[in-house]
């Protein structure tokens, strides 16, 4: 169990630039999701995956972030034409497709939009 | 919708002695489950315990234990014997198994700082 990790670690990027983040969940988790962190505040869910399909997203999500999971493996989180409310720590999870299983997290990607 | 309110932004206790965070949340369903996870500052965020709504007994994890009252749809944290590692951000997450996605709803936290 290498545990969830997340890539890269810290991104710094200018307004209206574009950003992907990948997630590589632990080997045998089916579920992925994906969470948004801002300061001060309890992580959000942003998506879920179960394998390769996408099966829930939130009203958070806008039309500017897409995320996949082509291969029901690793994951990637793509922001385009960030704004500077984009900035936050965006985590990514894991866990098995078991009844309550619990939720692995990476150490996250924090991103700041200038 | 469900929600997960933590009362407590800060709170501090003295090493090896014993400190209860608070929780409470709000929800229409009556199969869930409640969690409390640990954020160490700039660490991963790890989980401390789990309650499963159906059982009675409150859940214990060495010198974690939760009180959970269904009926005031409360689940605080007791920390017993503080130990300095234990400084984190604190948070409380509700989640049914109902809809499929298993998603967390975590509260806002609570900043425990343990002194020595």
């Amino acid at each position: 169990d290498t545990g969830v990790s997340q890539n890269p670690r810290h991104k710094i990027t200018k307004r209206g630039q574009n950003v992907t983040f990948r997630c590589d969940p632990i080997s045998e988790h089916n579920r992925l999701y994906w969470y948004r962190q801002t300061l001060g505040q309890g992580p959000e869910f942003l998506t879920y995956f179960q394998n390769e399909a996408q099966l829930e997203k939130s009203r958070l999500l806008s039309d500017r972030f897409s995320a996949e999971r082509p291969k029901g493996s690793f994951s990637t989180l793509e922001i385009q034409r960030t704004e500077q409310g984009d900035s936050a720590m965006y985590l990514c999870a894991s866990s098995s497709i078991s009844s309550n299983s619990p939720l692995h997290f990476g150490n996250g990607t924090r991103l700041t939009v200038t | 919708a469900q929600t997960v309110t933590q009362s407590q932004p800060e709170m501090s206790v003295q090493e090896a002695e014993t400190v209860t965070l608070s929780c409470t949340y709000d929800t229409s369903e009556n199969n869930y489950y409640l969690f409390w996870y640990k954020q160490p500052p700039s660490r991963q965020m790890i989980l401390v315990i789990r309650q499963e709504a159906y059982k009675q007994q409150n859940a214990t994890e060495n010198r974690f234990s939760v009180n959970f009252q269904k009926a005031a749809k409360s689940f605080s944290l007791k920390i017993s014997d503080s130990q300095l590692g234990d400084t984190a951000m604190y948070f409380c997450a509700f989640m049914t198994p109902q809809g499929g996605s298993e998603k967390l709803v975590f509260g806002k936290g609570t900043k425990l700082t343990v002194n020595p």
